[in-house]
């Protein structure tokens, strides 16, 4: 089956800087490539996603790249703020099922 | 739609007694996820429903543990006997064809 890794398992910034959360996945055939979001106490919220078609995504502040020859994706938060402070999931699903894999998540802590 | 709708929100139980989460996935999905997180494991799956019927189970810890989903609106999870290593908060959620999840504000066990 799928294995996702995540790093790193805690972030720190100061605001205004720049975090990068990187995952690997093992299965080759894994072709969608989804971020949820967790803040404090809530749910899990999809903020952006990928599918291997597609190298980069942009939306606002967060972007998400794919590399599928080294079988790893990132997310890139530029200008952090506060409010980005949550845990962060990566996950991946193969074209054949409908079942995310997720990574171990990652909190990012942003200081103001 | 009120979105993936789950209760109790919070249970409070002594080890050996009954528990029953329960889900109303979001109307027209056809897919429901049962997951269980901790700071331990992070978000595990524990079962996976499509059109109603158990695709992966693979994920439930033991027999202690069970779930159904009898129709399209409404999902159980039980656990019998519950111990204190059940402890976590258990969240439940749908999509349509392995798109977005959906996850529900979760039900956060304790056992005592």
């Amino acid at each position: 089956g799928e294995n996702v890794e995540q790093h790193p398992s805690t972030l720190s910034v100061q605001e205004g800087d720049s975090a990068v959360i990187k995952c690997t996945y093992s299965d080759s055939a894994s072709n969608y490539f989804p971020w949820y979001k967790q803040e404090l106490g809530k749910r899990p919220q999809l903020i952006i996603d990928i599918r291997s078609n597609v190298g980069e995504k942009k939306d606002q502040r967060i972007a998400v790249t794919l590399n599928k020859t080294a079988k790893h994706f990132s997310l890139h938060i530029t200008e952090t703020q506060p409010e980005d402070s949550a845990v962060y999931f990566c996950a991946a699903r193969s074209g054949g099922s409908y079942i995310p894999t997720f990574g171990r998540g990652t909190s990012l802590i942003v200081h103001p | 739609d009120a979105g993936v709708i789950q209760s109790p929100r919070h249970e409070v139980t002594e080890m050996g007694q009954e528990v029953t989460l329960r889900c109303k996935p979001i109307s027209g999905h056809n897919s429901l996820f049962w997951y269980r997180q901790t700071m331990m494991r992070g978000l595990e799956l524990l079962i996976y429903f499509n059109n109603n019927v158990p695709i992966d189970d693979s994920g439930m810890p033991e027999d202690r543990f069970s779930a159904k989903m009898p129709n399209a609106s409404f999902s159980t999870l039980k656990i019998q006997p519950s111990e204190p290593r059940d402890s976590a908060v258990y969240f439940c959620a749908s999509s349509w064809e392995g798109g977005e999840l959906f996850f529900g504000e979760g039900s956060r066990l304790t056992v005592l």
